[in-house]
């Protein structure tokens, strides 16, 4: 049973606009979020995170929203860039788990000129 | 210079050899990760350790066995090699308190198997 879901496999945009990409949790003792942005053969690279204890957290042209008693999150991409093309997990954590990450299957973003 | 190094970055092999991935890091961090990537499947855990002394098992360990044979370096085995062990490989650390959990990954072995 998948705690972390990403329902949209795939998004795509154009350059300039908003990039929202979804993220829904099942598990109520995760206290910790993270978003990763990954290029075809490279590794995930950690992109912004937040924390349980806030429902927003900004940095630059990325922001996170948490909404827990949705048990939502939602990355926002202002303005998407071609190079914002890649594939997004996101990922929980909590003591529960051992503070181990908790992956989404990912929603790969296409920002066309 | 990479933080997080994985070698060989491309392996092919044929099924029932051994073979070994290896992961090095200078980041100082205690914990260490092992994650295979299939299309369509995510990050799935296969090892992690939180210390030198420390090996758990993770989500899908069956096939594989590690090694943490120092605080900076992490092999992953795969004793008898079978197609279906065909995937991207990917490192990952972490510092042991850093509040924030963030994993920080290596480039990714990409390992056929035929």
């Amino acid at each position: 049973d998948q705690q972390v879901k990403q329902n949209s496999p795939s998004l795509s945009v154009q350059e300039g606009r908003i990039s929202i990409l979804n993220c829904d949790y099942t598990n109520s003792m995760f206290d910790y979020f993270l978003w990763y942005k990954k290029y075809p053969a490279e590794g995930p690279t950690f992109l912004i995170s937040i924390s349980s204890i806030k429902d927003k957290n900004e940095d630059g042209r990325f922001t996170v929203f948490l909404n827990k008693s949705a048990k939502h999150l939602s990355l926002h991409i202002v303005p998407s860039q071609p190079g914002d093309s890649a594939v997004y997990f996101c990922a929980a954590s909590g003591a529960g788990n051992n503070r181990k990450l908790i992956w989404g299957l990912g929603t790969s973003l296409a920002v066309n000129p | 210079d990479a933080d997080v190094t994985q070698t060989p970055r491309n392996r092919i092999t044929k099924t029932g050899k051994r073979i070994m991935l290896e992961c090095s890091q200078t980041k100082g961090h205690d914990r260490m990760y092992w994650y295979r990537q299939d299309p369509g499947l995510g990050l799935r855990l296969i090892y992690y350790s939180f210390d030198v002394k420390d090996i758990n098992k993770g989500e899908i360990s069956d096939g594989y066995s590690v090694s943490r044979q120092a605080q900076a370096k992490f092999s992953l085995s795969l004793e008898s090699a079978i197609p279906n062990q065909t995937a991207f490989y990917f490192c990952a650390t972490a510092p042991a308190t850093s509040g924030t959990d963030t994993q920080y990954f290596g480039p990714g072995t990409r390992l056929t198997v035929l």
